[in-house]
This record gives C-alpha cells, structure tokens and sequence, in this order.
C-alpha cells in the first residue's frame, strides 16, 4: 500500500504570512494517463471535511486563488499565498492512485 | 443540492455488529463511485472503504479488511456499510462520501462529505 507522509504536522501563521504544507508518497502517484492523483483536504474546526485540490494542481470549485498545488512523483506541496483566520483546521494529502487510497497524518494550521 | 446523511452510528460493545447507512441525494448516484471515511477522536482521517458506481467492485483498507463490508442499492439511493466483529479502535465519526468525476471523465478528488455518523465501541 502507498504511505503517504506530511510535514509539518503543526504549522502557527501570521495572518497575511504565506504557508506551505510538504506531502510525500511512498511510491510515484504518476498514472498512466500523465495525471498525479494527489488531492488535499482541509478540516475545518466542527466541520466535515472539504476538497481543496485534486490531480495535484487543480483547484476544487469554490476554492480561493490563494491556495495552490503542485509537486510531482512523490513530492508535493500545498500552498497558502496569504493566510487568512478562515484557513485553520487540519490538512490533508490523500493519494487516489491506488485504492485503497490513503491520508497523510495531517497538518494542523493555527494563527499565530 | 447534493446532500449525503449518514445515520446508524450508536454505542456497541467490542465484538458486536452495527450497519450504517448513507442516504444521498441531488445526484445520480448510480453513475459515482462512493466511499467511507472515519475520523478517530484526537487522531487524522483515515480511509476505510469505497465501491465501484455499480457496485460490483470494493475496496478495503487493511484495518478493516474481513470485518467491514461495504455495499449499495442504486435504486434507493443508499449506501452500507457492515461492521463486524467491531474493535474499540473503530471508535470514530464514520463520513459517507461521493467521488466526482470531470467532464473528461478524470476523477475529480472526493467532493461532498455528509456530516457523519458516530460509532462509539465500549464495553
């Protein structure tokens, strides 16, 4: 099975400060139609979880510019150009190569 | 609107039997493949289960693989999930949820998410 691992697992931001969340697979998330099947999620605080971005670089709809994807193989990244106080709660990378799929441990954002 | 409602979860003693249901709404569901996905108390998402839009395929993860059995009814728009032989480290919030696919056909991530289900197992 693919493993997939986070970093950091606890990320404090100033508002306006960017963030960026690290998520590497155990084996390439590279399919055999050229995409990676790589999503993030994000859990907000009492809520169920919601999609970010999926094939690793496109974002959900509804979702801000300032959060983007990218990364490729078994390296990829989340970013937060500007954090904002509605970004907190815990991310996830979940890797839809395989099933079945798998999360890292998450990340949990926090305003500083 | 697509909405997704989770219901069966309840306090169940460690070896016993429960089955949750999902019943979806604003949507084809036949033509999407679903999932379940659980949330322990103070621990990360953790994947459990999927089944193919019709239903003749299914995927377990490991923890749950030969206890859990997942299935659907395309006609009432609902989805399962059997558990047996239930462990305390089931204990979780179980999540119904939908997999989306792109006009092109390329999955598109796991959309909707109901709001969940508790499934607490003590003795």
């Amino acid at each position: 099975d693919i493993v997939m691992t986070q970093s950091p697992l606890s990320l404090p931001v100033t508002p306006g400060e960017p963030a960026s969340i690290s998520c590497k697979s155990s084996q390439s998330l590279l399919h055999t139609n050229k995409y990676i099947y790589l999503d993030w999620y994000l859990q907000k605080p009492g809520q169920s979880p919601q999609l970010l971005i999926y094939l690793a670089s496109n974002r959900a709809s509804g979702v801000p510019d300032r959060f983007s994807g990218s990364g490729s193989g078994t390296d990829f990244t989340l970013k937060i150009s500007r954090v904002e106080a509605e970004d907190v709660g815990v991310y996830y990378c979940m890797q839809a190569l395989q099933r079945p799929f798998a999360f890292g441990q998450g990340t949990k954002l926090e305003i500083k | 609107e697509v909405q997704l409602v989770e219901s069966g979860g309840v306090l169940v003693q460690p070896g016993g039997s429960l089955r949750l249901s999902c019943s979806a709404s604003g949507f084809v569901f036949g033509a999407y493949a679903m999932h379940w996905v659980r949330l322990a108390p103070g621990k990360g998402l953790e994947y459990v289960s999927a089944i193919s839009s019709s239903g003749d395929k299914t995927y377990y993860a490991g923890s749950v693989e030969g206890r859990f059995t997942v299935s659907r009814d395309n006609f009432q728009n609902t989805l399962y999930l059997q558990m047996n032989s239930l462990r305390t480290e089931d204990t979780a919030t179980y999540y119904c949820v939908k997999e989306t696919l792109r006009q092109d056909q390329l999955r598109s991530g796991l959309d909707y998410w109901g709001q969940g289900t508790l499934v607490t197992v003590s003795s």
